[in-house]
């Protein structure tokens, strides 16, 4: 159990532009949950995937955003045309069904 | 819609001390109940969970957590705070129905002082 992997674990970008982030999951979990959290608060639900589907997303989730799954493994979480209020902690999370999910340690994203 | 409060924000304790942090959740059947703690800058480690059964439930560090229905609280409790507990603590609900989608709590922040 090699743990939830995130990468990159910082990442500063100017307003407007593209940002993509990874999510290595525990290799044995099915499923792999995307969440935001900002300063103080708790963090928020955005997509969950079973496998390869994503079978839920939040309102949270604009436009902007889309999250890929492609084999089932890895996931990857992108934002288009970032905007300030997109800066916060995302975390990324997997599971064994509904057993309890393993943190990543998140990836920081400040806009300037 | 269910839903996570825990009503204190920060709670300070002297080293030794016991603790016991505050959870209530609003959902309409049982739920499976977790506690998280999160260091500065790190992701969310699992104290403890519950799913069903007995309702007081042992985590990692000495934590333990009680189920109450009647109140719908699953409050955190530990005996005697060490100084290496200094951290955010989350409560978070989670539900079958939707892929055990997690709601959590605002946290409460916790500092321990010699």
């Amino acid at each position: 159990d090699t743990g939830v992997s995130q990468n990159p674990r910082h990442k500063i970008t100017k307003r407007g532009q593209n940002v993509t982030f990874r999510c290595d999951p525990i290799s044995e979990h099915n499923r792999l949950y995307w969440y935001r959290q900002t300063l103080g608060q708790g963090p928020e639900f955005l997509t969950y995937f079973q496998n390869e589907a994503q079978l839920e997303k939040s309102r949270l989730l604009s436009d902007r955003f889309s999250a890929e799954r492609p084999k089932g493994s890895f996931s990857t979480l992108e934002i288009q045309r970032t905007e300030q209020g997109d800066s916060a902690m995302y975390l990324c999370a997997s599971s064994l069904n509904i057993q309890p999910q393993h943190f990543g340690d998140g990836t920081r994203l400040s806009i300037l | 819609a269910q839903s996570v409060t825990q009503p204190d924000i920060h709670i300070t304790v002297s080293e030794g001390a016991s603790l016991e942090l505050r959870c209530n959740y609003s959902y309409g059947a049982t739920p499976y109940l977790f506690w998280y703690v999160q260091s500065p800058g790190q992701g969310l480690q699992l104290l403890l969970k519950y799913f069903s059964g007995d309702t007081l439930v042992q985590g990692i560090k000495g934590f333990e957590a009680e189920f109450k229905r009647s109140q719908s609280s699953f409050n955190l409790r530990k005996p005697s705070v060490h100084w290496s507990d200094a951290a955010e603590y989350f409560c978070a609900v989670g539900t079958a129905n939707t892929g055990n989608q997690f709601y959590f709590g605002t946290g409460t922040s916790l500092t321990v002082i010699p």
